[in-house]
């Protein structure tokens, strides 16, 4: 199967402070990769496709300077939220596409950022 | 407005009973996936279905494809208690970017013993 591990699971910071997620492909190259916020009890809201090699595309509303994205290498994409405040809180899930159906998505464990 | 509305949104049963979830829209869909999340982890692919009128079944559960590939029905026989998680549909439509998902808004099953 595909196996995609994000990290870290759990983040607790200082408001003000940035922190990075890491969304990696185990066992597979991912062109693409996708960024999922989810609100307690709430659906998956995509926030932005990674790219390989190019620019993320942001959803509508997401800041693209508050979520820095990075997809430097094929098993790889970073997310990181700068200055991250309380309200940034949330559960942020990544996914893998494997070949071009980006349909078929493969998704980490998620990481619960609280931020203090 | 959510392009997939997914029913009911919450569901408690006892465990043996049976259920069925239901994700629609007015949208067509080039394929449509289930999935399943446990709290604190990511969602796991159940199944999925690409051809109108689909049936594929897994175990106890019986995934559904309409027709007209808007809408799938998720059902699931003698309910048991590790069946309890967050059930979501996602779609896939055909576009510039390649199939692209769009998440429905879940349904809490809990299944009590």
């Amino acid at each position: 199967g595909a196996v995609v591990s994000q990290h870290p699971s759990r983040v607790i910071c200082k408001s003000g402070t940035s922190v990075k997620i890491e969304c990696r492909s185990l066992d597979f190259q991912a062109t693409t990769m996708f960024w999922y916020r989810q609100f307690p009890k709430q659906s998956l809201m995509l926030m932005a496709t990674s790219n390989e090699g190019s620019k993320a595309t942001y959803e509508q509303g997401v800041e693209k300077d508050k979520f820095l994205i990075n997809h430097a290498s094929l098993t790889l994409s970073t997310l990181t939220v700068t200055s991250a405040h309380p309200e940034d809180s949330s559960f942020y899930i990544c996914s893998a596409a494997r070949g071009t159906a980006k349909n078929i998505q493969y998704f980490g464990a998620g990481t619960r950022l609280s931020v203090l | 407005t959510q392009l997939l509305e997914q029913s009911p949104q919450f569901l408690s049963i006892q465990e043996g009973e049976n259920l069925t979830v239901y994700c629609n829209s007015s949208s067509v869909f080039s394929s449509l996936q289930w999935y399943r999340q446990e709290p604190g982890e990511g969602p796991v692919l159940l199944v999925t279905v690409v051809t109108g009128g689909e049936v594929k079944k897994l175990k106890r559960l019986t995934f559904q494809f309409g027709d007209a590939r808007k809408d799938s029905s998720l059902h699931i026989t003698a309910a048991q208690t590790g069946d309890t998680g967050l059930y979501l549909c996602a779609g896939a439509k055909r576009n510039n970017a390649g199939n692209m998902l769009t998440f429905g808004g879940g349904t809490r099953l809990m299944v009590k013993p």
